[in-house]
């Protein structure tokens, strides 16, 4: 079965870094694109970007440059999300989840279990 | 960038209940639409995709309807376990999501 297990939560101090994983198990990773979705405490989704599991290419949403990098290891089927410079705001859970296309459109069947991090000093 | 709405942002219901959620694009997004529940502390999960299409396994009280602006999300008997966040997104553009409409028990 498709899964989709992320690494555990973080604490960080501002202006350290985080990164998080995406491990994809049951389906071969380089046939469905990986998004990444922030929920800050209390509020909805966030779309934050997606990344070509065949190429390795990332794209940002806006509000998600400079700080957010997206990679790949697809040796273990892992996706990265790593978060530089952290501040306060980046306080939130952060998921992946596969984009699965269908006929021209696309959704989010399958996410992962989410990974707190946290900004604190 | 296309904006989603959604209403109501939340509602009261007992469990045997019909509840419909409307969600509504700033622009036109054909049947672009998907729809997500999330249970606090838990991931979102698809329920509606492509505006009608039910998703593998999600129970057929679940029903989705719309095109262009306007969209809702029907429950047509309401259970204990679909007290939730429901949330809509389209696929139309850059994704996006709308607001939320929290289902809590009257």
């Amino acid at each position: 079965q498709v899964q989709l297990v992320q690494s555990g939560s973080e604490l960080k101090k501002p202006g350290a870094s985080v990164k998080v994983s995406c491990k994809a198990s049951g389906y071969t990773f380089t046939s469905y694109a990986m998004n990444w979705v922030r929920q800050a405490p209390g509020q909805g989704l966030e779309w934050m970007g997606w990344i070509n599991t065949n190429t390795g290419n990332p794209t940002y949403a806006q509000g998600f440059t400079g700080r957010f990098v997206f990679s790949l290891d697809t040796s273990v089927s892992t996706a990265y999300l790593q978060i530089s410079s952290l501040k306060a705001e980046d306080t939130a859970v952060y998921y992946c989840a596969r984009r699965r296309v269908y006929s021209q459109m696309y959704y989010f069947d399958y996410w992962g279990q989410g990974t707190l991090v946290t900004v604190s000093s | 960038d296309i904006q989603m709405t959604q209403s109501p942002s939340s509602l009261s219901a007992s469990v045997g209940d019909r509840v419909t959620i409307t969600c509504r694009a700033s622009q036109s997004i054909s049947s672009y639409l998907n729809w997500y529940q999330q249970k606090p502390g838990k991931a979102p999960k698809l329920l509606i995709y492509a505006a009608s299409s039910l998703q593998s396994g999600v129970p057929s009280r679940f029903s989705g309807s719309g095109s262009g602006t306007d969209f809702t999300l029907t429950i047509s008997s309401l259970q204990p376990e679909d007290f939730a966040t429901y949330y809509c997104q389209q696929s139309y553009s850059t994704p996006s999501f709308g607001p939320g409409t929290k289902v809590d028990i009257k």
